[in-house]
């Protein structure tokens, strides 16, 4: 057990719709990561939150936002779903902000959109 | 950019075979190097780190060691058991600290399957 929490562990929605995924991470970590895993992109950085604020942005679409509250979880936000973003998304976290940190992933979300 | 490369699977061994999984990297600096292991149905675990050249990461009998002259991050095992078949990934740390993000850059990732 890492430490981070994540749900919901499956998720099943039509295209079209909007979901959020909720992470809750390690205690005392300030760093949050974002990450999807495909079958055909293998695992790509989405967004990185740091005590709150946005620190590092990846491949992440338009359509997907996330933030970090004042508690330090997280929450990703997918909407106008295709069937292309049916994936595995990871949230992860880290005691700091900076390179060499250890991060930490949950056992992630999957989302299937029909 | 920063990128690593990993030997492509899926790679088939017998237990108590000899594994190698190779990795090299590309980046400028001096990245932290990372192999994560994905077992079935779950997320990822760390199974070992190096934080500089010529170090060595080791856990539950796996090591690799930070080559910075060939950008390598190989990992072995000498003596794999069926219960190491998982997928697994080498990373690197974004090695500029000015940029001031942990996040991990991965690689494709390399199946391993190991029969009795």
């Amino acid at each position: 057990d890492s430490g981070v929490t994540q749900t919901p562990k499956h998720l099943i929605t039509a295209t079209g719709q909007r979901v959020t995924l909720r992470c809750s991470p390690r205690s005392g970590d300030l760093s949050v990561y974002w990450y999807q895993q495909s079958l055909d992109q293998g695992l790509q950085f989405l967004i990185q939150y740091y005590n709150g604020e946005e620190r590092a942005k990846g491949n992440i679409l338009e359509r997907f936002s996330a933030q970090q509250f004042p508690d330090l979880h997280s929450e990703l936000n997918l909407s106008s779903l295709e069937l292309g973003d049916s994936a595995l998304y990871f949230c992860a976290s880290s005691p700091n902000r900076g390179p060499g940190n250890t991060i930490y992933f949950g056992e992630g979300s999957w989302l299937t959109v029909v | 950019g920063n990128s690593v490369t990993q030997m492509e699977g899926p790679v088939t061994l017998s237990e108590e075979a000899f594994l190698t999984i190779n990795c090299t990297y590309t980046a400028t600096g001096y990245p932290s190097l990372f192999w994560y292991v994905q077992y079935p149905g779950e997320g990822l675990q760390l199974l070992l780190k190096a934080t500089k050249a010529d170090d060595k990461g080791s856990n539950k009998g796996f090591e690799a060691t930070y080559r910075k002259e060939t950008t390598s991050f190989h990992l072995e095992k000498g003596s794999v058991q069926v219960s190491d078949s998982a997928v697994y990934f080498c990373a690197l740390s974004d090695p500029l600290l000015s940029s001031n993000t942990g996040k991990l850059i991965f690689g494709q990732g390399t199946t391993l399957q190991v029969k009795p």
